[in-house]
Formats: structure tokens, sequence, C-alpha cells
């Protein structure tokens, strides 16, 4: 079975500081999906970032990277010049390469971004 | 463009009564859907999903139940609340592979 794991429960960085939430996760699949979603107070959730494991380069949204080590099984996600809206709880999320199936997330990181 | 509609978005009920949430999707045909519970501060919790009307796969037993009625539409509903029944519950739909989610219910069983 596969699993997500965030080991970092809550952080704290500056305004305009870069951050970076780490991301492991375990399966025996070649080919899957990564996301990271963001859910701000508003509790709305809205997906950041998508990565497919067949791909070599890492993917990137604005001020929103991944770091992708495939070997590692690790995926962590970087906010560059982070800003006071970036402030929420960021979970990990893990899927097989098949339509009909299920996303795995991790327990979340939630990301306080201080003025 | 595809849009998610979760109603109602407050809801305070007593032990023992029933529910019923609605979730709509707009801009789409058919979509997997699926119900989320997350409980306050915590991760989520998947609790139905569906790839088509009438298929309904159950993740977690509980005395929640879902059902699709149409392509675009997700019920979940309860015959008799729990206490632990609180939470946010989340609906989402899927064209493939990414999961988009509704604005949630907040449920308040007293």
């Amino acid at each position: 079975a596969q699993t997500v794991t965030q080991s970092q429960p809550e952080m704290s960085v500056q305004e305009a500081e870069t951050v970076t939430l780490s991301c492991t996760y375990d399966t025996s699949e070649s080919n899957y999906y990564l996301f990271w979603y963001k859910q701000p107070p508003s509790r709305q959730m809205i997906l950041v970032i998508r990565q497919e494991a067949y791909k070599q380069q890492n993917a990137t949204e604005n001020r929103f990277s991944v770091n992708f080590q495939k070997a590692a099984k690790s995926f962590s996600l970087k906010i560059s010049d982070s800003q006071l809206g970036d402030t929420a709880m960021y979970f990990c999320a893990f899927m097989k390469l098949m339509r009909d199936d299920k996303i795995i997330f991790g327990k979340g990181t939630r990301l306080h971004i201080l003025p | 463009s595809q849009t998610i509609h979760q109603w109602p978005a407050t809801l305070v009920q007593p032990v023992g009564s029933p529910l019923s949430l609605e979730c709509t999707v707009e801009g789409t045909s058919n979509p997997n859907l699926y119900w989320y519970r997350q409980a306050a501060g915590r991760g989520l919790q998947l609790l139905f999903y569906s790839v088509g009307i009438g298929q309904i796969s159950s993740e977690v037993p509980q005395n929640l139940s879902a059902s699709r009625p149409q392509d675009r539409q997700f019920i979940l509903s309860s015959k008799k609340l729990l206490l632990s029944d609180s939470g946010f519950y989340l609906c989402a739909w899927s064209p493939g592979y990414e999961q988009y989610f509704g604005p949630g219910t907040r449920l308040t069983v007293t």
C-alpha cells in the first residue's frame, strides 16, 4: 500500500523568505502522480502543483516549485518570496497512474508566514 | 469551465437526526466523484468515491452512505447522526488524475 509522510507538522517563516516543505512517499509503482494541495483558513482545497513521475524535470508554478527525487521517493515543495497569503495547511498527495484510483494524502504541514 | 458546488455550507444537527449533503459538478461529464471528511486540524479521510452513476465504493465502514443518482450529483447521507460525525466534509471531482475540491460543508452534531 502507498503511504505519504509529511514530517513537519508546523512551520513558520518571515514574509519574503523561501521555505521548503518536505514529503516522502512509499510505493512499488514506477509510474504515478504527485501533488501539493494548499488549504488556507477558508478551508478550500486548492491544487498547487502536479508532478508526473515519468518526467525528470521538476514542475514549477510561479513561486512554487518542487524537488522530485524519484529514487529517494522524496517530493519537497519550495515556496519562494513567501507572501502572507501563503499561510495555509499544505498537503502532499500521491496517485497511481490509473484513472479510477484514489489519491493518498499526507497529514499536512501547517505553514505560517509572519509579517 | 468546471465548477463544483456543495450545500449547505454550514449545518448544525442533533444526534440521531438524518443527514443529506449534496455535491454537484458543472461543465464536465462522467467525472470521478469523492467525499472526504476532515476533523479540525487533521488530514483528509476518504469516505466514498464513485466512477459512475450508481457505482459507489466505501472506504470506511460507518453510519454514512453515499449515492450518485445523476452523472454530476453526489449525495452523502446518514439515517442517524452520531457526535463523531462532526467535521468538515469536502466533495471533489476528478477528470482523470488531479482532484478539484468544493468549498466544503461544516457539520456540527450536537
